[in-house]
């Protein structure tokens, strides 16, 4: 159980180009997503918390209208990178919170490698 | 704030050796406690938790992990290891907050020769 899938594992795209990635627990409701974006051997850095049927949170420096996320469902959460540009490549990657259980860890997608031309 | 320390960037051991990850951490209140493994180009992989009760806490894969209040620390550990478990493995602690938000550490390279 918990699996979170995420979509799509590849993205190469020209520069200017928008792309949409989703996040979806398979398994369970998840009232909170999160978003993280990851560099080459280093740790996670979170980027927005994703709460359904209200606005994210962004974490300081990051762009809001850049990183445009949407929580429309209780099993889906999209990050949409807008006119993106080289220095977005990079790994993204969602997680879920089980729906009313806080003592359950952070399920993650597989991530989504992201190049811009 | 809270934080998580991982003093060794890279832990290599021979087949069949125990392996130790270390991690310390900061919080206010008493800490969640989770370690993650990832292989290239995958997600996070969930190992296990210590929220509370017994310090000694045994997961997936035959790894177990200690928790030491008085040291903070909650160090990986597995008796014996395969070249299998060569991965990048993260450690991360959440406060009693309800944002749900994990602080990781830098991670560790643990790489098994056979």
């Amino acid at each position: 159980g918990a699996v979170v899938s995420q979509h799509p594992s590849w993205v190469i795209c020209k520069s200017g180009t928008s792309v949409k990635i989703e996040c979806r627990s398979l398994d369970f409701q998840a009232t909170t997503m999160f978003w993280y974006r990851q560099f080459p051997k280093q740790s996670l850095m979170l980027m927005a918390t994703s709460n359904e049927g209200s606005k994210a949170t962004y974490e300081q420096g990051v762009e809001k209208d850049k990183f445009l996320i949407n929580h429309a469902s209780l099993t889906l959460s999209t990050l949409t990178v807008t006119s993106a540009h080289p220095e977005d490549s990079s790994f993204y990657i969602c997680s879920a919170i089980r729906q009313e259980n806080s003592n359950q860890p952070q399920h993650f997608g597989d991530g989504t490698r992201l190049s811009i031309l | 704030a809270q934080s998580v320390a991982q003093p060794e960037d890279q832990v290599n051991v021979a087949e069949g050796n125990p392996l130790t990850v270390k991690c310390t951490y900061s919080v206010s209140g008493n800490p969640y406690l989770f370690w993650y493994v990832q292989y290239p180009n995958r997600g996070l992989q969930f190992l296990l938790k210590y929220i509370t009760g017994d310090n000694l806490v045994k997961g997936s894969y035959g790894f177990e992990a200690e928790f030491n209040k008085s040291q903070t620390s909650f160090h990986l550990k597995k008796p014996s290891a395969l070249v299998s478990d060569s991965a990048l493995y993260f450690c991360a602690v959440r406060g009693l907050s309800n944002d749900y938000k994990l602080s990781f550490g830098a991670g560790t390279t643990v790489t098994v020769r056979a």
